[in-house]
């Protein structure tokens, strides 16, 4: 069993604020990295795609870097507006016998208060 | 069980043959969803409850009908598979902790 593990599970933060949060995740094996924003009920929106050992990646005012030796993946966000508000997954893509394999964490639920 | 099972983990299927996908949570959460992971277009989702009893479309509902009988159960049917839903499928719940996907259930529609 391969565990995706994110923290905090919740954060609050006033708006303005930057913030970052982490995606832990088992190196072995290792394919590629997803961060996904979700709002509940909708679909989850695709940030990142990452794949080598050191990547950063910038969306406007969210970006992200990897590490895939340690097995962690940083997601920040610059200067919090309320729009931010959201879920925020990763999820690990694994080759395994079956084929790539996605392994979802629990998320992050980022509330940022005007 | 621990957390959210789906079976099966892979099928082949024959167009127009009827198939139905199975979700199991022992997390009592009352939020059910299914998603399909398409390369390039992310998860998408197909369906959702809120609750036992309640479900409703989510982004891409056509050809699929979901049932919620109990809490712990949200099958995914298609009624008449084509090959455009050939996809890997997710399964999700979410409770006070935040949320837990299933594995996956690959389908391929020939």
């Amino acid at each position: 069993i391969l565990n995706v593990e994110q923290s905090p599970q919740s954060l609050h933060v006033q708006e303005g604020d930057s913030t970052n949060f982490t995606c832990s995740f088992p190196s072995s094996n290792f394919y590629a990295l997803h961060w996904y924003r979700w709002e509940t009920a909708k679909s989850p929106e695709a940030l990142f795609v990452m794949t080598l050992n050191g990547d950063e990646k910038k969306k406007g005012r969210i970006s992200a870097t990897l590490n895939t030796k340690e097995g962690y993946s940083y997601l920040y966000i610059k200067g919090s507006q309320p729009e931010d508000s959201a879920t925020y997954l990763c999820a690990s893509l694994k080759n395994g016998n079956t084929g790539n394999q996605f392994y979802f964490g629990t998320g992050t639920s980022l509330t940022v208060i005007p | 069980i621990a957390g959210i099972t789906q079976a099966p983990t892979s099928q082949i299927l024959a167009a127009g043959r009827r198939m139905t996908l199975r979700c199991t949570q022992d997390m009592r959460h009352n939020a059910m969803y299914w998603y399909r992971q398409d390369l390039g277009l992310g998860l998408r989702l197909i369906h959702y409850s809120n609750t036992a009893g309640t479900t409703g479309k989510g982004e891409v509902p056509d050809g699929y009908s979901v049932s919620r009988a109990n809490t712990d159960d949200f099958p995914l049917t298609l009624a008449s598979a084509v090959p455009s839903q050939t996809s890997v499928y997710f399964c999700a719940s979410s409770g006070g902790e935040g949320y837990t996907f299933g594995s996956g259930t690959r389908l391929t529609v020939v």
